[in-house]
């Protein structure tokens, strides 16, 4: 089984729905983080959370929240889907020592499209 | 502002043939560099790092990267490219001091042809 395993792993919806996208992880990690990608643009940094109780946002958290229902699981929703976040989100996880020198562990993806 | 720049959005190289892949970054202070690798339908890993003392940098799967500061770049090499390679390759930055945040660039796209 994958450390870090997102649900859906793909999921088409309509402009205006309430979409959640979940990430949990095995690897005991306190650090998880909310990652977009697009064509040309890369990744970019939605939200991330160090702990339970600590939620940053990144570059780009507009029409998008987060929740850290656990040390584990750190969900993203968007609660009024908009077509122009048809993208490739990734979770990714790390701990402090694994921060600090830069590595992340990366769930497989969850494409989401808005029509 | 930091920011990271892969001038090459697709390369096609031969099976067998030298690969480079660019990377420039933008940054004030000494950086801590990264290339990850996204096959497709997966996550991305981790291919190697730099982060001082030798400027060539060994990773995984025979793949090797150089740190320039002179010239801003951290460029990606391997000698001999396999047709398993065909991925997409991003470069990143380190903002240390903001808990493992990664600046991401905008990604190569490594074709390999026979």
């Amino acid at each position: 089984d994958a450390d870090v395993t997102q649900t859906p792993r793909n999921r088409i919806t309509k402009t205006g729905k309430r979409i959640m996208l979940e990430c949990s992880q095995t690897k005991g990690h306190d650090r998880m983080y909310w990652y977009r990608q697009d064509p040309g643009l890369g990744l970019r940094l939605i939200y991330y959370s160090f702990d339970v109780k600590d939620i940053n946002k990144g570059e780009i958290s507009d029409g998008y929240s987060v929740s850290r229902q656990a040390q584990a699981k750190f969900s993203l929703s968007l609660e009024s889907a908009i077509p122009n976040q048809t993208a490739l989100y990734f979770c990714a996880t790390s701990d402090q020592l694994a921060a600090n020198t830069g590595e992340l562990f990366f769930g497989e993806g969850s494409r989401l499209t808005v029509l | 502002a930091q920011s990271v720049t892969q001038p090459d959005i697709h390369i096609t190289v031969s099976e067998g043939a030298s690969l480079e892949l660019r990377c420039n970054y933008s940054y004030g202070a000494t950086p801590y560099l990264f290339w990850y690798v996204q096959s497709p339908g997966q996550g991305l890993q981790l291919l190697l790092k730099y982060f001082s003392g030798d400027t060539l940098v060994q990773g995984i799967k025979g793949f090797e990267a150089e740190f320039k500061r002179s010239q801003s770049s951290f460029n990606l090499r391997k000698p001999s490219v396999h047709w398993s390679d065909a991925a997409e390759y991003f470069c990143a930055v380190l903002i240390y001091n903001q808990g493992g945040k990664l600046i991401f660039g905008q990604g190569t796209e490594l074709s390999v042809k026979p």
